[in-house]
């Protein structure tokens, strides 16, 4: 079965520190990945995804991701978080067939001002 | 614009009774879905549907029943509720069914079993 992990579960970071969550995933053939996140309160919003192509991806906000399959992963990255940063971020992982998004347990960030 | 909304957003009630969470989505999408996001955070899906028909039915008690009346609306009834079931209900749709669209999340359904 699919599975994802997520191995930061808590992140505190102050204001301009770089980020990066980690997301390993098993599943051995062709994925889709993404990261949503989740502010206080709000529903889970797109940051961005991969499907196919660049490994690089970027998205909203400044966040991008780097695909890796060799390791199985896809790291969320920025190089200066805000206060307004402070999150649920959630990797998530849907394969070929009925699209049925797998996600890992979260990391909560918080960035201090 | 709303894209996708639930109705109630928040429900508070007891062990034993019924109750229902209305989901709509704006967007012309195919395919509509149900997750649970336990107090833990961790998000799981239960139920989805394509053009009204059921395709993905995870390990979900059968108090649980969706309903989808069109393919713009898919709503849950929950029977007998337990305290189990508190929890925040995530209502989400995407363009079709395969692995190739994103989803779009509704704001959530926080539901409180007493």
């Amino acid at each position: 079965a699919q599975s994802v992990s997520q191995h930061n579960h808590h992140v505190i970071l102050s204001e301009a520190a770089s980020l990066e969550l980690g997301c390993n995933y098993s599943y051995g053939g062709t994925v889709n990945l993404f990261w949503y996140v989740q502010y206080p309160g709000q529903h889970l919003q797109l940051l961005l995804k991969y499907f196919s192509g660049d490994p690089l991806v970027k998205g909203i906000k400044g966040f991008e991701a780097e695909f890796i399959k060799s390791k199985f992963s896809f790291n969320l990255r920025k190089p200066s978080v805000q206060w307004s940063d402070t999150a649920e971020y959630f990797c998530a992982v849907s394969n070929t067939g009925f699209q049925k998004l797998v996600f890992g347990t979260g990391t909560r960030l918080l960035v201090s001002p | 614009d709303t894209a996708v909304s639930q109705t109630p957003k928040y429900l508070v009630t007891q062990m034993g009774n019924d109750k229902s969470i209305k989901c709509e989505q704006n967007l012309g999408h195919d395919t509509m879905y149900w997750y649970k996001q336990d107090s833990k955070k961790f998000l799981k899906i239960m139920f989805s549907y394509n053009n009204k028909e059921l395709i993905i039915n995870e390990t979900v008690p059968n108090r649980f029943s969706p309903k989808s009346p069109d393919k713009a609306h898919l709503n849950l009834h929950i029977n007998s509720l337990e305290l189990g079931d508190s929890a925040v209900y995530f209502c989400a749709s995407s363009p079709a069914q395969t692995r190739s669209y994103e989803q779009y999340f509704g704001p959530g359904t926080r539901l409180t079993v007493t």
